[in-house]
């Protein structure tokens, strides 16, 4: 089961980029990592998934260099509204393997 | 389209006592998911469903038990509840496998176990 570890916390002002890193150093060759932002009293939301190199949608972006053993989710000039708690998950095919990080507290202020 | 729902919202219970988390889904998915979120801990998948009628144990099954007779229901039980239980619960489903495919989450159910 890939461990996976994430910062508690990052502040940021807006407008501002903000990079997250997660590491999962026993990532499987068939695992993906996906990334998740929940709001207070609500259930995760899928922002972005990827299994290597770079991968871009219209709220962020995912880099996984060569070895996969970490990704870093990029949010390009963030708001308030992007205050949230973000999730690592790396998952595999094998049913029941998969690993949330604790998740990283954003706090973007003015 | 409600995508996903789960009831009760709340709930609060006594050592000991029983009871049942109903989540629904609307999109036709063959996967669910039940997940425990404690502070600092994630999300932790307690059992899963590939397709109605089938059910399997995640990271942390013990003291729940699920079912699956509608495809497009999914029912976590407690049958003896304890303090360690206190948690919020999510319910998730997929199209297809939920490392590789985008999950669905519910709003949660929060329960306390006194």
């Amino acid at each position: 089961l890939a461990k996976t570890t994430q910062p508690i916390s990052m502040d940021s002002y807006e407008g501002q980029e903000v990079n997250i890193t997660c590491s999962h150093n026993n990532i499987a060759t068939n695992d993906y990592i996906t990334w998740y932002q929940q709001f207070p009293s609500q259930g995760p939301r899928f922002i972005i998934q990827g299994y290597k190199t770079k991968v871009t949608n219209e709220v962020a972006s995912l880099f996984i260099p060569a070895d996969r053993k970490s990704s870093t989710l990029s949010l390009p000039r963030v708001s308030l509204s992007d205050t949230a708690v973000y999730y690592c998950l790396v998952g595999t095919d094998s049913w029941g393997k998969l690993q949330f990080g604790a998740g990283t507290q954003v706090v973007v202020t003015p | 389209n409600a995508g996903v729902t789960q009831t009760p919202k709340f709930r609060v219970l006594k050592t000991g006592q029983s009871m049942t988390l109903l989540c629904a889904q609307d999109m036709n998915h063959e996967y669910m998911y039940w997940y425990r979120q404690d502070p600092g801990m994630g999300l932790r998948l307690i059992h899963y469903s590939v397709g109605e009628g089938t059910t399997a144990k995640g990271e942390v099954p013990d003291g729940y038990n699920v079912s699956r007779l509608k495809k497009q229901n999914f029912l976590l039980g407690l049958e003896s509840a304890a303090p360690s239980q206190t948690s919020v619960y999510f319910c998730a489903s997929s199209q297809g496998l939920a490392g590789r495919y985008e999950q669905y989450f519910g709003p949660g159910t929060r329960l306390t176990v006194t």
